[in-house]
């Protein structure tokens, strides 16, 4: 079954620093979201992409962080300038945009530790 | 906004056993969908089954199933028969018709025992 990959599965990262995680979503899917975990606390939407541009975001979403769909297969996540509070296991997820309320298939993870 | 409320931080069983956990939800939306994703040590979210609010009947996959209930906004899962690898963090979310994002419950920590 086709899965939606995520790398790397552990980045560590000095405060201050750009960090970009990498997925690839399955491959016929035309939604593409991130989501993150802060340890302990509830999964938290950032941003939905579709058509090659973001279609939502959430106020997590501020200016440091961007999304790229740079060659048709991966989607990345970059954060301009890490912060501590952005250490958390962030998710991407992929659905196809055939039927209404398709789920969203979701990646492994990547943790990333702002140090 | 909606909310999406996991009353039970953790739950055990004995394996064989069935195990119910719990979801409410708050919306003033009239179509929405409804999800149970499991999370094992592994981390993978795995959707486990999906329910679309219009209609009544309960979803069912194999082992698992939901008592949905609209007019109490209430999803709960009901694991059948539970197996060791049933071992997981289980997330409820929702999902409102043409929207992008999934709002996600806490999250209930289960744990088969052997």
């Amino acid at each position: 079954e086709p899965e939606v990959t995520q790398t790397p599965s552990h980045q560590v990262t000095q405060m201050g620093q750009e960090v970009i995680l990498r997925c690839v979503p399955i491959s016929n899917h035309l939604y593409f979201y991130w989501y993150r975990q802060i340890l302990g606390q509830k999964v938290e939407f950032l941003v939905s992409f579709y058509n090659n541009e973001i279609s939502e975001k959430s106020e997590i979403f501020d200016d440091q962080f961007s999304v790229e769909r740079p060659d048709g297969s991966n989607f990345t996540l970059k954060i301009r300038s890490t912060k501590l509070e952005d250490s958390a296991m962030y998710f991407c997820a992929s659905r196809t945009d055939r039927g209404r309320g398709q789920p969203q298939h979701f990646g492994d993870g990547t943790r990333l530790s702002i140090l | 906004a909606q909310t999406v409320t996991q009353s039970q931080p953790e739950m055990s069983v004995q394996e064989a056993e069935t195990v119910t956990l719990s979801c409410t939800y708050d919306t003033s939306e009239n179509n929405y969908y409804l999800f149970w994703y499991k999370q094992p040590p592994s981390r993978q979210m795995i959707l486990v089954i999906r329910q679309e609010a219009y209609k009544q009947q309960n979803a069912t996959e194999n082992r698992f199933s939901v008592n949905f209930q609209k007019a109490a906004k209430s999803f709960s899962l009901k694991i059948s028969d539970s197996q060791l690898g049933d071992t997981a963090m289980y997330f409820c979310a929702f999902m409102k018709e043409g929207a992008q994002k999934l709002v996600f419950g806490q999250g209930t920590r289960l744990t088969i025992n052997p």
